[in-house]
């Protein structure tokens, strides 16, 4: 099966810029979850999605941050505008039959100068 | 505190060895376990899921989980250069929906030597 698809790849903008991440999960998935990976860090989960409704954004910061899920499938995360600590790498994964157990993509590395 | 802690090295060890990664926690209601393998510029991969107290067996790797010291560890037995990578444990107190949010450790950098 195709695994999760991120785009694009690798990002570098000034601060005060905005940037998009777009995110195609595995077919069936219907949860789906964006995480933060900052440099020598654990991922930190952004929010989760069930279908296209939030399950949990409580990490998310919503001043700058927001994300969306229309019809339940892709999904794509913005920042506006970004700062310097929000380079990082955004991982996008969904779950299908164990919720705890994820498919993670390869990322979207963004660094913020 | 941080609910999970992982020294996060690096480690060097010679191929061949056995090769031993742990992680403490402070969140008591953490019963489902699992390590994730991530290579440089890749997302991270599912290697080892355990549930509750007890040792899971798969090829050379092993992992434990020792509730009531709230101890895991991950074994790689004769250790290969393709499994240089960073190591992540994870928990979560649940995995139905709504209790599955996985706590990550910060990751253990690993390299074998040839």
């Amino acid at each position: 099966e195709a695994g999760v698809a991120q785009s694009p790849r690798y990002k570098i903008i000034e601060k005060r810029q905005s940037v998009a991440f777009w995110c195609n999960p595995i077919s069936g998935h219907a949860t789906l979850y964006w995480y933060q990976q900052i440099l020598g860090q654990g991922p930190k989960l952004l929010i989760q999605f069930q279908n296209n409704g939030v399950v949990d954004d409580s990490q998310l910061p919503k001043d700058r941050f927001s994300a969306e899920r229309l019809k339940g499938v892709d999904s794509t995360l913005k920042i506006q505008p970004a700062k310097l600590e929000d380079s990082a790498v955004y991982l996008c994964a969904s779950s299908l039959a164990l919720a705890n157990v994820l498919t993670f993509g390869a990322g979207s590395r963004l660094t913020v100068l | 505190q941080k609910e999970v802690e992982q020294d996060p090295g690096p480690l060097s060890v010679p191929e061949g060895a056995i090769v031993s990664l742990n992680c403490t926690y402070s969140n008591s209601a953490f019963q489902y376990f699992m390590w994730y393998r991530q290579y440089s510029r890749k997302g991270p991969e599912l290697l080892m899921y355990t549930y509750s107290s007890g040792n899971k067996e798969d090829g050379r790797f092993t992992a434990q989980v020792d509730k009531s010291s709230k101890y895991i560890s991950l074994f790689i037995r004769d250790s290969q250069p393709s499994d240089s990578a960073t190591y992540l444990c994870a928990m979560s107190a649940g995995s139905n929906f709504g209790n599955e949010k996985l706590t990550f450790g910060t990751g253990t950098r690993l390299t074998i030597i040839p």
